[in-house]
């Protein structure tokens, strides 16, 4: 079974300064997909980025960008310019290749400050 | 239109009592799933069904039952209520079984057993 390992503390970030999100996953499988989504306090569920494990690059989506570190089983989220609606809960998720398992990490909780 | 809705999005009552949660999405999708968010954030696979069909049962108690009548809703019965389902229920959808895409959130049912 994968694991998904979020551990920061809850992190207080500029607005307008960048913020990196840590993340790393345990799993066996060599194919997989790894997600980010955004939890505001209003509780729904935004999808913010994937990244297949076969992606050469890292995927990036206006303001966000995850820097995947393979060898490292990390998925770091980073957001860049943080604005005052950044503040959220972020999840990190994981789902192996042909499997309808999408596990999440237990999430980071991010205040932008003005 | 709402790609992924549940009702009721509030839902309180005692222990004992049987409930249900409605799911419908309108995106055509396939696949479909439960989530359970407890109250420190952390989300954790419930069941999965593709076109009608359980998948994922993911050691769920008995008093948890899904139903599928199609493949574009899927339902949560949970018969006498214990305190500890107080948490927020999140129905998603995917186009495919096992595809590498991300999963879509319906807007999650808090439901609050006294």
């Amino acid at each position: 079974a994968q694991k998904i390992t979020q551990t920061q503390p809850g992190m207080f970030v500029q607005e307008k300064e960048a913020v990196t999100l840590d993340c790393t996953y345990d799993t066996s499988d060599q194919s997989y997909g790894l997600f980010w989504y955004k939890q505001p306090s209003s509780g729904e569920m935004i999808f913010l980025i994937y990244q297949g494990s076969y992606d050469e690059q890292n995927a990036t989506e206006g303001r966000y960008s995850l820097n995947f570190q393979k060898a490292r089983k990390s998925a770091n989220l980073v957001i860049s310019a943080s604005q005052l609606g950044d503040s959220a809960m972020y999840f990190c998720a994981m789902r192996p290749y042909g499997n309808n398992r999408l596990a999440f990490g237990k999430g980071n909780q991010v205040v932008v400050i003005p | 239109d709402t790609a992924v809705s549940q009702t009721p999005k509030y839902l309180v009552t005692q222990m004992g009592n049987d409930k249900s949660i409605k799911c419908e999405q309108n995106l055509g999708h396939d696949t479909m799933y439960w989530y359970k968010q407890d109250s420190k954030k952390f989300l954790k696979i419930m069941f999965s069904y593709n076109n009608k069909e359980l998948i994922i049962n993911e050691t769920v108690p008995n008093r948890f039952s899904p139903k599928s009548p199609d493949k574009a809703h899927l339902n949560l019965h949970i018969n006498s209520l214990e305190l500890g389902d107080s948490a927020v229920y999140f129905c998603a959808s995917s186009p495919r079984q096992g595809d590498t895409g991300e999963l879509f959130f319906g807007e999650g049912s808090r439901l609050t057993v006294l």
